[in-house]
């Protein structure tokens, strides 16, 4: 089935420090979102890009999208302890005239004080 | 606003016994999905419902699964009989459709255990 894929699966870096994660996907889509995961929460919206856009940034995120590479990139600048939790790209697919969403096996970061 | 609410937030049941997780999504929503998160295959969309109609029930894993949603503010998540491999969290979410992928809201979840 078509679902996003984080990279890498773990992660841990030392505050302050950037944090990449990545996601690829299989098909054409309209969006891309990017939640995150606190342990023991449900997942919290963070960022949607679309389709025609390359960049966006909110805060200390920032998100590109590559349509032509099918992938996307989350990165969160001085990065904090509380940043610690999984990242999850979810993408639908332009094929479906739907709202069906899949999301990837995220990624876990951990922030090391 | 209240977000979206599930219930029971935690559950331990015996094997065989039927369990019913309950959510109500936010207000005004009209898409209304059912996930489920294990460590071993991630999050995985079993069901969600748009204007109160199942759309799309290909991810419920067996028939021993079953959703409804009766009305906009209600919806039911049903395993009869259960077993342990069903020990997941179960998620329920909702989004406003506006005729493209929109924001999805989550409840804080299901913690399911079947011993």
């Amino acid at each position: 089935s078509q679902q996003g894929e984080e990279d890498p699966q773990a992660l841990s870096i030392q505050e302050g420090e950037n944090a990449t994660m990545n996601c690829s996907y299989k098909t054409s889509i309209n969006n891309l979102q990017w939640y995150r995961q606190n342990s023991g929460r449900g997942l919290v919206h963070l960022i949607l890009i679309r389709s025609n856009e390359r960049e966006k940034h909110s805060g200390r995120l920032r998100v590109t999208l590559d349509t032509s590479k099918k992938s996307s990139s989350l990165l969160i600048t001085a990065s904090r302890a509380a940043d610690t939790a999984s990242y999850f790209c979810a993408t639908d697919d332009r094929r479906n005239r739907d709202d069906k969403i899949i999301f990837g096996k995220g990624t876990r970061l951990h922030i090391l004080p | 606003d209240a977000g979206v609410i599930q219930s029971p937030r935690h559950e331990v049941t015996e094997m065989g016994q039927e369990v019913t997780l309950r959510c109500k999504p936010i207000s005004g929503h009209n898409s209304l999905f059912w996930y489920r998160q294990t460590m071993m295959r991630g999050l995985e969309l079993l069901i969600y419902f748009n204007n109160n109609v199942p759309i799309d029930d290909s991810g419920m894993p067996e028939d021993r699964f079953s959703a409804k949603m009766p009305n906009a503010s209600f919806s039911t998540l049903k395993i009869q009989p259960s077993e342990p491999r069903d020990s997941a969290v179960y998620f329920c979410a909702s989004s406003l459709d506006q005729g493209q992928q929109e924001t999805i809201y989550f409840g804080e979840g299901s913690w399911l255990t079947v011993v």
